[in-house]
């Protein structure tokens, strides 16, 4: 079975600093995807990775993969307060036929 | 993208009875999915929902439990049968092509 792992679990940071969440799964993948969760709220796709390499940027977060050490990051450049939220990275088999969450990411970001 | 609207979005259920999700998708997608997420928990993948066949199921999770119905490309159901509070938890279904989307997801209790 695969196996999705994100470190840290939880994580405290201050309005303007900069992080790194880390994704690592024990299989061969080209497909990695980042979602975000509010408190009572489904999904939301944030990036897409669909190869070695691949380089996402959208505001203050940055996702990179890369397939070979089987680890993706995303990267959190002088948070803000909205960015406070749950994160999710994502695997699928390279079929599409099983999908697996890492086991999330709550992140706070405090004033 | 993909839109999917899910329903029920809450509800409350005795238990012994049975709740039937339903999925609705704008677009015809490939892969649909069904997961169950507790309460400040990551997302378990119940099964994959497959069009015109059987769903795959998951390790700990049966078809008596957990009947999933996909008719078509665009709609699938996953019935909670016989439930019991160890059944509360927040469902979700999710459907794409190439990456997954979420619905809003239903947040049951059983009682």
């Amino acid at each position: 079975e695969l196996k999705v792992e994100q470190n840290p679990l939880f994580l405290s940071m201050q309005e303007g600093k900069n992080y790194t969440i880390y994704c690592n799964y024990s299989t061969t993948s080209d497909r990695l995807y980042w979602y975000r969760q509010d408190p009572g709220k489904s999904l939301e796709s944030l990036f897409v990775l669909l190869s070695n390499g691949a380089v996402k940027q959208e505001g203050r977060l940055m996702a990179s993969l890369d397939t070979k050490a089987r680890l993706s990051t995303l990267h959190i450049t002088a948070a803000v307060h909205d960015l406070s939220a749950t994160y999710f990275c994502a695997v699928d088999d390279n079929a599409g036929n099983q999908f697996y969450f890492g086991t999330g990411t709550s992140l706070t970001v405090i004033p | 993208s993909a839109v999917i609207s899910q329903k029920p979005s809450r509800d409350i259920c005795q238990r012994g009875t049975s709740l039937t999700i339903q999925c609705q998708v704008d677009s015809q997608v490939t892969m649909m999915f069904w997961y169950r997420q507790q309460p400040g928990q990551s997302l378990t993948l119940i099964a994959t929902a497959n069009q015109g066949s059987e769903a795959t199921y998951e390790s700990g999770f049966v078809i008596d439990k957990f009947p999933i119905s996909r008719p078509n490309l665009t709609f699938s159901t996953l019935t909670v049968s016989n439930m019991s509070p160890e059944d509360s938890s927040i469902y979700l279904c999710s459907g794409g092509t190439t990456e997954a989307f979420f619905g809003q997801g239903t947040r049951l209790t059983v009682v």
